[in-house]
């Protein structure tokens, strides 16, 4: 069963750092492609990152471009996203997601930025 | 960028009833789309791949047609387990990867 589990997402001031987490299981997680999706409270899910399967190439939307840096460990079944300089508007729910068509999601993992 | 809309933003329709949710892109992306559906509290979960392709475990009363730029999510008797907001998702010209502003489904 195809299994996706966030972490690190925690409280934070604007211009802080947050490293979020998030572990695979189930599939072969080599040979897929990764997401970060982003949902503000009460707002429709958000594209964020993406990775090729081997992490040759990554993209990023516009708003967190030079930002948030997106990373995988296939050794360990692992995809992470480095998030710095923290704004605002970069507060909710991230959720990691698989495959070209994010088939799966994992239950996403809370990033609050204020003051 | 690609643009989704959907329509309605939302409905509110009687157990049983037939309910249509159309979305829109702003280009020609074959049946590069996915339906998901979202309960409060939780994670998107996707219904329909390929735009009419239904995912294993989803009732057979969900069914998705379209292609290029118009699509259509159909729920043919509306269940209470049914209420939660929609969005379409389209995959054929990335990045970025869109989806569609919702459509928040209740019943009546």
């Amino acid at each position: 069963e195809v299994e996706l589990v966030e972490a690190g997402g925690a409280f934070v001031q604007p211009g802080g750092s947050l490293r979020l987490s998030c572990a695979a299981s189930g599939f072969s997680f080599s040979n897929y492609w990764m997401h970060w999706v982003r949902q503000a409270p009460g707002k429709g899910p958000v594209w964020v990152s993406h990775i090729h399967h081997d992490g040759s190439r990554t993209t990023y939307a516009d708003s967190v471009k030079g930002r948030f840096t997106i990373s995988r460990d296939n050794t360990k079944n692992t995809l992470s996203l480095q998030m710095n300089n923290l704004r605002v508007e970069d507060t909710g729910v991230y959720y990691c997601a698989r495959a070209a068509g994010l088939d799966y999601w994992g239950r996403g993992t809370l990033v609050t930025v204020a003051s | 960028d690609i643009q989704m809309t959907q329509s309605p933003s939302s409905l509110s329709a009687s157990v049983g009833d037939r309910v249509t949710i159309t979305c829109r892109a702003s280009q020609d992306i074959r049946n590069d789309l996915g339906w998901f559906q979202q309960k409060p509290g939780k994670a998107p979960q996707r219904l329909i791949s390929a735009a009419s392709t239904l995912q294993s475990g989803v009732p057979s009363r969900f069914s998705g047609s379209g292609s290029g730029t118009e699509f259509t999510l159909t729920i043919s008797r509306l269940q209470p387990e049914d209420v939660a907001t929609y969005y379409c998702l389209q995959h054929n010209r990335y990045p970025p990867w869109t989806f569609g502003p919702g459509t928040k489904v209740e019943i009546k």
